[in-house]
């Protein structure tokens, strides 16, 4: 059973435009959410994660994300596309009972001049 | 402090060769992760240790691939013989404690497989 769903592999937005990469999770407990980014040729490096503290998570690089249970959701946003933010994007979840880090299928973020 | 660290980081063999990587993850964390990312998809988990036992293999294919962590500090991945869907990127995590704790997994910058 799929745990996470990113939708939307491919996301394109100007620089300086809203970025919105979403995420849902399946789980009837609140697990734990993350976003990792992967550059080209990387390794993955975490952006935020929600451990059942503050709804609205922020991370580094100016993106945030806020879990909202009632829609089982976790979307990143930021406020304003840089060129440098143009990589992969990986929502993943922990479901307590499995003690498994379960990834999305990534979103791929491009940003256009 | 110095992250996880992989080797080699790109690796081409051909179809029914052996390899293997190396990982040496954070000083001090008790988990170590090995991820296998194909091309355009996520990463899937491959086998979770937690010191130096195994606390899940459930999708490591063993009748190729098998892994060690002798010592509970590096852990070692081998593929033998490989398939040619075997290219992909693996990736060793670690983390303090059990993922279920909520703590953060940090990941190496991977080993790039390439089976031709």
């Amino acid at each position: 059973a799929q745990s996470v769903t990113q939708l939307g592999s491919h996301v394109s937005v100007s620089e300086g435009a809203l970025v919105l990469l979403r995420c849902n999770y399946s789980s009837s407990v609140p697990p734990y959410l993350f976003w990792y980014v992967q550059y080209p040729n990387q390794g993955l490096q975490l952006l935020l994660k929600y451990t059942s503290a503050a709804t609205l998570v922020k991370g580094i690089n100016g993106f945030e994300a806020e879990f909202k249970k009632s829609e089982t959701s976790f979307h990143l946003t930021k406020p304003s596309a840089h060129m440098s933010d143009a990589a992969e994007y990986f929502c993943a979840v922990i479901l307590k009972v499995t003690d498994k880090l379960i990834f999305g299928t990534g979103t791929r973020l491009q940003v256009f001049p | 402090e110095a992250g996880v660290a992989q080797s080699p980081r790109y690796k081409i063999i051909e179809k029914r060769q052996s390899v293997a990587f190396w990982c040496n993850p954070i000083s001090g964390h008790a988990t170590l992760y090995w991820y296998q990312q194909i091309l355009g998809q996520g990463p899937k988990l491959l086998i979770q240790f937690q010191n130096n036992g195994v606390v899940d293999d459930s999708q490591l294919p063993k009748d190729r691939f098998s892994a060690e962590r002798l010592k509970g500090v590096d852990s070692t991945l081998k593929i033998q013989p490989a398939k040619l869907e075997d290219s992909a990127v693996y990736l060793c995590a670690s983390s303090p404690h059990q993922a279920s704790s909520g703590n953060t997994i940090y990941f190496g910058e991977g080993s790039w497989l390439t089976v031709v």
